[in-house]
């Protein structure tokens, strides 16, 4: 079974700058987030979808993060315009469904590093 | 106060030892609980999930939570060099959001 799939692994840009993060879930899993981990600290959910609609967006900067997940399956994460607090990996997970006892599980992609100069 | 709070270490055992990882939680309705392993530069991976009170085991590691105390621990038996990692705790909380501790990074001594 193909794990999570990202894109791309790793990005360099500059303040003010804008940047996109492709997502791939696991075949079948309705669930996916997003998650910044800034270094030495835990993954912080961004954004959660069942499927292609939104269930908890309270931890995203709004002003300036954005993602989407038209067909319910894979989703873009976008910045605009970047700071320089944006620097970390962003994380994709996917879950089978968060609503199913057991399917709250989640698996991780390699994430994407971004570093914003 | 945070949701999940982790000593972030360093954790260091001898080869053979037990580790033993401790998380506290915030929210007393939280009823899903998760540890995960993350080597440096890699995504977190999963190690075991727990929901009721008690033990559960998987072969070396064993989860333990108390709900009362909301409290949860890992302990890893037989330590290998292998399991030099961060061990994160996640939880899901009774809004279903789902808060990862900072982590507590293993170190395992051959």
């Amino acid at each position: 079974e193909a794990g999570v799939a990202q894109s791309p692994r790793y990005k360099i840009i500059e303040k003010r700058q804008s940047v996109a993060f492709w997502c791939n879930p696991i075949s079948g899993h309705a669930t996916l987030y997003w998650y910044q981990q800034i270094l030495g600290q835990g993954p912080k959910l961004l954004i959660q979808f069942q499927n292609n609609g939104v269930v908890d967006d309270s931890q995203l900067p709004k002003d300036r993060f954005s993602a989407e997940r038209l067909k319910g399956v894979d989703s873009t994460l976008k910045i605009q315009p970047a700071k320089l607090e944006d620097s970390a990996v962003y994380l994709c997970a996917s879950s089978l469904d968060r609503a199913l006892a057991g399917g709250q599980l989640q698996y991780f992609g390699p994430g994407t590093r971004l570093t914003v100069t | 106060q945070k949701e999940v709070e982790q000593n972030s270490g360093p954790l260091s055992v001898p080869e053979g030892a037990i580790a033993s990882l401790n998380c506290t939680y915030s929210d007393r309705g939280s009823q899903s609980f998760f540890w995960y392993r993350q080597y440096s530069g890699k995504s977190p991976e999963l190690i075991m999930s727990i929901y009721s009170n008690g033990d559960k085991e998987d072969g070396r590691f064993t989860a333990q939570l108390n709900k009362a105390s909301q409290y949860v621990s890992l302990l890893i038996r037989d330590s290998q060099p292998s399991d030099s990692a961060t061990y994160l705790c996640a939880v899901i909380s009774t809004g279903n959001q789902f808060y990862f501790g900072t982590g507590t990074s293993l170190t395992v001594i051959p």
